[in-house]
């Protein structure tokens, strides 16, 4: 076990809707990283925070954004869902921004109907 | 054309076999390499990981990378069934945020 959580485990939603899905860091881990999975394909990297800063951020819309509390738990926000958002959604944590060695949390499947 | 190849496979081998595994890349800046196993509905575990070119060994598990072929290897000795998974590699170029550049993904089945 890595020691990152998130939840919930699956989640259905209709387009236009909006998710917030949420991950625990492993403790002493700052820095946050998320990614989407569609079926068949490897990760892709959304976003990384930081000390709870946007640290970097890949090729998404705005309408993906996040959030990173102090406690190491942190959330990522969908808005204006569409089909394709369908995917499986991972949290990485490592002990620091720029840390190549991430540890993955199972993940929330996103099903967008 | 994606920054990192992976045959996606199924590849099927008997169980005790060598199963061998490869990715390509096109981003000369990757400096960090590491591959990672995912089992079906769990996310991905970190296998190896290793810096710069050569080899790497980890019990069953040898990792190689030729920086200069933009190539990289991971073989599995004496594979078992528990071994049935997709296997991503993973790459990064070690700036200020550890953004992974991630290949497909190769499915794996050992079968006894």
């Amino acid at each position: 076990e890595t020691g990152v959580t998130q939840s919930p485990t699956h989640l259905i939603k209709t387009r236009g809707q909006q998710v917030t899905l949420r991950c625990s860091s492993q403790s002493g881990h700052n820095t946050v990283s998320w990614y989407q999975q569609a079926l068949g394909q490897g990760p892709q990297f959304i976003f990384q925070y930081y000390r709870e800063e946007e640290n970097g951020r890949g090729n998404f819309p705005p309408r993906f954004s996040g959030l990173q509390f102090p406690n190491y738990s942190s959330e990522l926000n969908v808005n204006a869902l569409e089909l394709d958002d369908s995917a499986l959604y991972l949290c990485a944590s490592s002990l620091e921004a720029g840390a190549n060695i991430q540890y993955f949390g199972a993940g929330t499947r996103l099903s967008v109907l | 054309q994606k920054e990192v190849e992976q045959d996606p496979g199924p590849l099927s081998v008997p169980e005790g076999a060598i199963v061998s595994l490869n990715c390509t890349y096109s981003n000369s800046a990757f400096q960090y390499f590491m591959w990672y196993r995912q089992y079906s509905r769990k996310g991905p575990e970190l296998l190896m990981y290793t810096y710069s070119s050569g080899n790497k060994e980890d019990g069953r598990f040898t990792a190689q990378v030729d920086k200069s072929s933009k190539y990289i290897s991971l073989f599995i000795r004496d594979s078992q069934p528990s071994d049935s998974a997709t296997y991503l590699c993973a790459m990064s170029a070690g700036d200020s945020w550890g953004k992974l550049q991630f290949g497909a993904g190769t499915q794996v089945v050992v079968t006894p």
